[in-house]
């Protein structure tokens, strides 16, 4: 079975701009989470959705949305691009909202903001 | 808040020695779930284990094992006779379950294996 995937692997972007992250979670999970990991550091928690509903945000500014669609995919949008949003962004899926439901994740999108 | 300290940033060690790696854990729930998690090069988080706040017993499972004690917070991670291919970076993970499954990570350590 195919693990998360998330497009594109790699983007540049200039301060000021916009950028769309897409990911799709392992079939048969509901939920999707986003996490930002700058460089030397772990990942933060962004958002979580769950049967397109957010679960859960993290202590990140409006600049940064998510949804989630009906096959479970989801986007993360960020508006304004600043310097310091460069980062990895990891998206996770899991089988359901619920801690004892291990969240797998995918292999990220590398952005750079210049 | 959920917290999570890994001191250790960087370790080096010789093929086939053991590594362990530490983490201390803040919560103030009595049900959570803890992690551990390897991020090689390529980037991609793999899991790797987890354990539940009910549950102290510690296992092993192949080279790995990990010893959790709630008196003191730890959740400790480690590999037995070190390879190569575990050069990685280790995170030690924290889930509460607030309607959410957010995990909180530590700073991670780097393990670097010398052939």
């Amino acid at each position: 079975d195919a693990g998360v995937t998330q497009s594109p692997t790699h983007l540049i972007k200039t301060r000021g701009q916009h950028v769309t992250l897409r990911c799709s979670p392992i079939s048969g999970h509901k939920s999707v989470s986003w996490y930002q990991q700058v460089l030397g550091q772990g990942p933060q928690f962004i958002f979580q959705y769950y049967e397109k509903e957010e679960r859960g945000r993290g202590n990140f500014p409006d600049r940064f949305s998510a949804r989630q669609f009906p096959n479970y995919s989801s986007e993360l949008n960020v508006n304004a691009l600043l310097l310091g949003d460069s980062a990895l962004y990891l998206c996770a899926s899991s089988y359901r909202v619920a801690d004892s439901y291990e969240q797998y994740f995918g292999p990220g999108t590398r952005l750079t903001v210049t | 808040a959920q917290k999570v300290t890994q001191a250790q940033t960087e370790i080096s060690v010789v093929e086939k020695e053991d590594v362990t790696l530490d983490c201390v854990y803040e919560t103030r729930d009595t049900t959570y779930y803890l992690f551990w998690y390897k991020q090689p090069p390529s980037g991609e988080l793999v899991f790797l284990i987890r354990r539940n706040s009910f549950d102290e017993q510690n296992e092993i499972s192949g080279r790995y094992s990990w010893n959790f004690q709630k008196s003191t917070s730890s959740f400790n991670f480690t590999i037995t006779a070190s390879q190569v291919v575990d050069s990685a970076v280790y995170f030690c993970a924290l889930s509460v379950t607030y309607g959410n499954n957010r995990l909180a990570f530590g700073k991670g350590n780097q393990v670097v294996v010398i052939p």
